[in-house]
């Protein structure tokens, strides 16, 4: 089965500080892509970031990056200065075929 | 402005009765797809479109039908809705399948009574 699992249902920040939300996946495959969407409390599903899994080099993303462990198939997003605005449903996600396949999500609150 | 559009937005229904989800985007893009949204469970795949005259299914399309005869629109059918199917529903579009990035639509809410 192709999985992405995301452990942390709920994480909090506080303001200007650093969080990282995890997530690992299965998969058979050599090549594929994984991503980080953020749903704020509007619902509309933004990509966050995304990383092509024959790159050695984590993808950064102005105050989002990702570290990505190929051979533990974990790939972690970290938000650094987090700001009130970050506070939202995250998934990630990976593709398999045509298909792709999300996790269950992480809520994350920013506390001012 | 580039956009994926649902209609409707949100909707009541009862058991049995057929109800058609539409999905438009104006991207010109070729992969479309389907998914539902249920606490827990995050984004599950119903059914995804290559093409025109293109469909395959995902990870949980029973109980759904889909049609791609253009482009641009991809309506999801529930044939006979039942009370397991009320979820939160969203359309997605993107240039092809992988890497490129999936634009989502609104959502759709749908309560099946």
């Amino acid at each position: 089965a192709q999985t992405v699992t995301q452990s942390q249902p709920e994480m909090s920040v506080q303001e200007a500080e650093t969080v990282t939300l995890s997530c690992t996946y299965d998969t058979s495959e050599s090549d594929y892509y994984l991503f980080w969407y953020k749903q704020p409390p509007s619902r509309q599903m933004i990509l966050v970031i995304r990383q092509e899994a024959y790159k050695q080099q984590n993808a950064t993303e102005n105050r989002f990056s990702v570290n990505f462990q190929k051979a533990a198939k974990s790939f972690s997003l970290k938000i650094s200065d987090s700001q009130l605005g970050d506070a939202a449903m995250y998934f990630c996600a990976r593709d398999g075929g045509n298909q792709f396949y999300f996790g269950t999500g992480t809520s994350l609150t920013v506390i001012p | 402005e580039a956009q994926v559009t649902q209609n409707p937005r949100y909707l009541i229904t009862v058991t049995g009765k057929k109800l058609t989800v539409t999905c438009s985007q104006n991207m010109n893009h070729e992969y479309m797809s389907w998914y539902r949204q249920d606490p827990g469970l995050g984004l599950r795949q119903i059914y995804y479109s290559m093409n025109v005259e293109v469909t395959d299914k995902g990870d949980v399309p029973e109980g759904y039908k889909v049609s791609r005869k253009e482009k641009r629109n991809f309506p999801l059918i529930l044939e006979s809705p039942s009370p397991n199917q009320t979820s939160l529903y969203f359309c997605a579009s993107s240039l092809s399948s992988s890497p490129y990035e999936q634009y989502f639509g609104p959502g759709t809410r749908l309560t099946v009574t």
